[in-house]
């Protein structure tokens, strides 16, 4: 039972454009959110990190929205830079992060120039 | 400069042997984790720890040992019962289990 799903396996977008990445969760305790940026042969790097009591959280070009009604999730990039062609992975936990983190099966985003 | 490392980068071996994949960590982290990645997969969890001499499984533990004898260091062991090891496997520190996870480069383990 996958409790973390990110059901674009790929997206492609130009450069300058916005990236919208998407997560959907099953599991209601989950209170806090992750995403990760991982390159081909690398370790994942942390990109930013969201709890459920805020709605948004911002960093440079990157925001993630939090929507607990829906339970879903999505990265915003904008704008989008060839360099940030990777895969993207969406994390979650419960218990303010102190629980495993869950992780989505990634999207692999491609920014054309 | 902080960070973790994991060595080899790519890991030959001969089905029926043992193989242990070092990482190490100078981030002064207490927790640290065991990943392993398949293509079109997710990162799913193997084995962690959240202070010296002490571990717990994750989700798929079974073919895999570890141990936690320093703070700086949690290798892991493939062993032979484990059916499908060949894989990407990731190492990861945190500072406790409420923090973000930072992620060590990886060892691609290839059994034939």
């Amino acid at each position: 039972d996958q409790q973390v799903k990110q059901n674009s396996p790929s997206l492609s977008v130009q450069e300058g454009r916005i990236s919208i990445l998407n997560c959907d969760y099953t599991n209601s305790m989950f209170d806090y959110f992750l995403w990760y940026k991982k390159y081909p042969a690398e370790g994942p790097t942390f990109l930013i990190s969201i709890s459920s009591i805020k709605d948004k959280n911002e960093d440079g070009r990157f925001t993630v929205f939090l929507n607990k009604s829906a339970k879903h999730l999505s990265l915003h990039i904008v704008p989008s830079q060839p360099g940030d062609s990777a895969v993207y992975f969406c994390a979650a936990s419960a218990q303010g992060g102190s629980e495993k983190l869950v992780f989505g099966k990634g999207t692999k985003l491609t920014v054309n120039p | 400069d902080g960070g973790i490392t994991q060595s080899p980068k790519y890991l030959f071996r001969k089905e029926g042997q043992n193989v242990t994949l070092s990482c190490e960590q100078n981030l002064n982290h207490d927790a640290m984790y065991w990943y392993r990645q398949d293509p079109g997969q997710g990162l799913r969890l193997i084995y962690y720890s959240q202070i010296v001499n002490d571990f717990q499984k994750g989700d798929i533990a079974e073919g895999y040992s570890v141990s936690r004898e320093k703070k700086e260091s949690f290798p892991l062991t493939v062993t032979s019962a484990q059916k499908n090891p060949t894989a990407f496997y990731l190492c990861a520190s945190s500072r406790d289990r409420s923090y973000e996870q930072y992620f060590g480069p990886g060892t691609r383990l290839t059994v034939t």
